[in-house]
């Protein structure tokens, strides 16, 4: 299957600063990425939809002012979390689609502090 | 009603038994089903991916499709602790720009020794 990376794979941060997550897909091309957030024993919540070249695609509730989505290139999408809060202390996951779109492949995941 | 609803738990089965995970949806217009398993502090990791009625099976795990019914279910024969996972249900929702895997909250599952 396809690999997708992150990075960091943890982190620990002050309220009020800003944290960058990176995505990227090793071994394949993206055009499309997606941006997951799950708390403790809880499901997965899509965030947003990363599209290169044109804005995210973010979804109801989610503030995109808060959490700022940049497709970068083909391989690269980061997700910030701007002004960050104990409150979005979560697990965020990035996927890529396969080949076959509906299918995808996640990241290991990143494991936000907010002190 | 939720889109993909699955049975929280936990299940619990033996070691050796087979375990069996039920998933319904609402959208009779979907096409493609999946199985994820997520280790606690893990990310998901596909196992399974079923488009056609029946059934599909890969080593010790098999997916079966009903479409008239709406329900897709895990088969996981001679299971082993290691499964002891939480099982996501998706579904994909192809609606024209809003093209995305619709997720169930996932079964617990523990496998004892």
């Amino acid at each position: 299957g396809a690999v997708v990376s992150q990075h960091p794979s943890r982190v620990i941060c002050k309220s009020g600063t800003s944290v960058k997550i990176e995505c990227r897909s090793l071994d394949f091309q993206a055009t499309t990425m997606f941006w997951y957030r799950q708390f403790p024993k809880k499901s997965l919540m899509l965030m947003a939809t990363s599209n290169e070249g044109s804005k995210a695609t973010y979804e109801q509730g989610v503030e995109k002012d808060k959490f700022l989505i940049n497709h970068a290139s083909l391989t690269l999408s980061t997700l910030t979390v701007t002004s960050a809060h104990p409150e979005d202390s979560s697990f965020y996951i990035c996927s890529a689609p396969g080949t076959r779109k509906e299918t995808q492949y996640f990241g290991p995941g990143t494991r936000l502090l907010v002190l | 009603q939720k889109e993909v609803e699955q049975n929280s738990g936990p299940l619990s089965v033996p070691e050796g038994a087979i375990a069996s995970l039920n998933c319904t949806y609402s959208d009779r217009g979907s096409q493609s089903f999946f199985w994820y398993r997520q280790y606690s502090g893990k990310s998901p990791e596909l196992i399974m991916s079923i488009y056609s009625n029946g059934d599909k099976e890969d080593g010790r795990f098999t997916a079966q499709l009903n479409k008239a019914s709406q329900y897709v279910s895990l088969l996981i024969r001679d299971s082993q602790p290691s499964d002891s996972a939480t099982y996501l249900c998706a579904v994909y929702k192809n609606a024209g720009n809003n093209r995305k895997l619709i997720w169930g909250l996932g079964t617990s599952l523990a496998v004892n020794p």
